[in-house]
């Protein structure tokens, strides 16, 4: 699988947006870019994936740059529940049952 | 909401000893997966599993690891010999299909923490 880069933290302020940024310089054309997160003590849940479009769902939205090597995960207001470690994750399109995760962005939301 | 359950949530068990950790994945979901993580690092893929075997293993998933779908609602996790490096969070996870084209969000559930002694 093609490899991502996240920043190892980010810091927010509640109720601010956040952007969190993911480079992907070797994704593939059959590569979807996944997002999971995994709240403290929690199994990871996913939040959002796409493939060359830019994708909104009632958690977040997914920006996808137009040459598709990086992408960034928008939520729109923090709240403090949104303190997690967020995952971007690149699955082949054919290939792939399992996901492999990095060391994803400790998001700290700040009251 | 349909979720993924786990038991026990906390096993301790004495190294060499065989353990059997139990995951009820969503009714209607044919694919399903083990993880692990180890307490401060990154989630590790161990398995996945359709159609009663497995399709996808990791390195980590060696000999003395085995999967089995014992029934029409249960996952299970065998540890044949546990280690001290086997003491890890372990979580199922499994989804309606398997390939990433496809909406196949992986549901995970809240993990069985493995303490070996």
């Amino acid at each position: 699988d093609a490899k991502t880069t996240q920043p190892n933290s980010m810091e927010s302020n509640e109720e601010e947006p956040v952007h969190l940024p993911c480079n992907h310089s070797t994704i593939s054309g059959t590569d979807y870019i996944h997002w999971y997160r995994q709240l403290p003590s929690q199994g990871p849940e996913y939040v959002i994936h796409g493939l060359t479009s830019n994708v909104n769902n009632r958690m977040a939205s997914l920006a996808i740059a137009e040459d598709r090597k990086s992408s960034t995960l928008i939520l729109h207001r923090a709240t403090l529940r949104d303190a997690a470690v967020y995952y971007c994750i690149l699955r082949d399109i054919y290939n792939n049952n399992d996901m492999r995760f990095g060391a994803g962005t400790r998001l700290t939301v700040k009251p | 909401e349909p979720e993924v359950t786990q038991t026990p949530s906390h096993q301790v068990t004495q190294m060499g000893q065989e353990v059997i950790l139990r995951c009820v994945p969503i009714s209607n979901h044919l694919y399903f997966y083990w993880y692990r993580q180890i307490l401060g690092q990154k989630v590790e893929f161990l398995v996945s599993f359709y159609n009663n075997e497995i399709s996808e293993k990791s390195e980590i998933f060696d000999d003395q690891f085995s999967v089995e779908r014992p029934d029409g609602s249960n996952f299970t996790l065998k540890i044949r010999s546990t280690k001290l490096e086997d003491s890890a969070m372990y979580f199922c996870a499994s989804s309606e299909e398997g390939l990433a084209y496809s909406y196949n969000e992986q549901f995970f559930g809240p993990g069985t923490r493995l303490t070996v002694l």
